[in-house]
């Protein structure tokens, strides 16, 4: 089983600024099985990313993804008031699919 | 647009099983070769993956939960179900169902629903 590590566990931001999120994986993962989800409380995830750099219908360009092999990284360029969330790293190439454990951007 | 709503009881007792269904509308579970899937949450936690099914009735399942898990597909009512045998307060969580992006279980998921709680407790 791959499993994936996000860093930081949390990341205290204020709107406006810049967010980077890390997910490592703990064996090599093609970039066309990583994607990124965000969790509001109360909510079910919402897929933010594909195929590691591809954007899911209707999600705004301030969203990129980028890395290949073990490092993977989400950009938000510059966060907006409803960004504030949990972001999920996930890989579906090897069975059994998992998910990272999160990390939590919070207001600064 | 496609919708997906899980539905069954909120709360099992130990050692029986849980029943879930997903109900899909918008399109027909067996249009484009999706694959469809249950994930599951326990509260304040991360997502786990549980199974995945195809139309056609593949399925592919988490070993970790393999020997107590079935999902089915019922294509007449264009829903998929989920059972879980001999559950404890360890499966207390919020499952959802999903489904997976193009025609291959090797996708992200594009589609979810709501999610809802079951709890295991006497």
């Amino acid at each position: 089983e791959i499993v994936l590590t996000q860093s930081p566990g949390t990341l205290s931001l204020s709107p406006g600024e810049r967010a980077t999120l890390s997910c490592r994986a703990s064996q090599s993962i093609s970039s066309t099985y990583l994607a990124w989800y965000q969790q509001k409380p109360g909510q079910a995830p919402k897929l933010l990313i594909y195929g590691a750099s591809s954007r899911a219908t209707g999600i705004p360009d301030s969203f990129s993804g980028s890395g290949s092999g073990t490092d993977f990284t989400l950009t938000i360029s510059r966060l907006e008031p409803e960004d504030f969330a949990v972001y999920y790293c996930h890989q579906y190439g090897s069975s059994p699919g998992t998910f990272g454990p999160g990390t939590k951007v919070d207001i600064k | 647009q496609v919708q997906l709503q899980e539905s069954g009881p909120g709360l099992v007792k130990p050692s029986e099983t849980l029943s879930l269904t997903c109900s899909v509308s918008g399109g027909s579970i067996t249009s484009n070769s999706y694959y469809w899937g249950w994930i599951r949450q326990p509260p304040g936690k991360g997502l786990e993956w549980i199974g995945t099914v195809y139309y056609s009735g593949y399925t592919s399942y988490n070993p970790s939960l393999k020997s107590r898990v079935t999902i089915s597909v019922d294509t007449s009512k264009n829903q998929f179900s989920l059972k879980l045998s001999s559950v404890t307060a360890a499966d207390t969580a919020v499952y959802y169902c999903a489904r997976h992006l193009g025609g291959t279980w090797r996708r992200a998921f594009d589609y979810w629903g709501q999610g809802t709680l079951v709890s295991v407790s006497s």
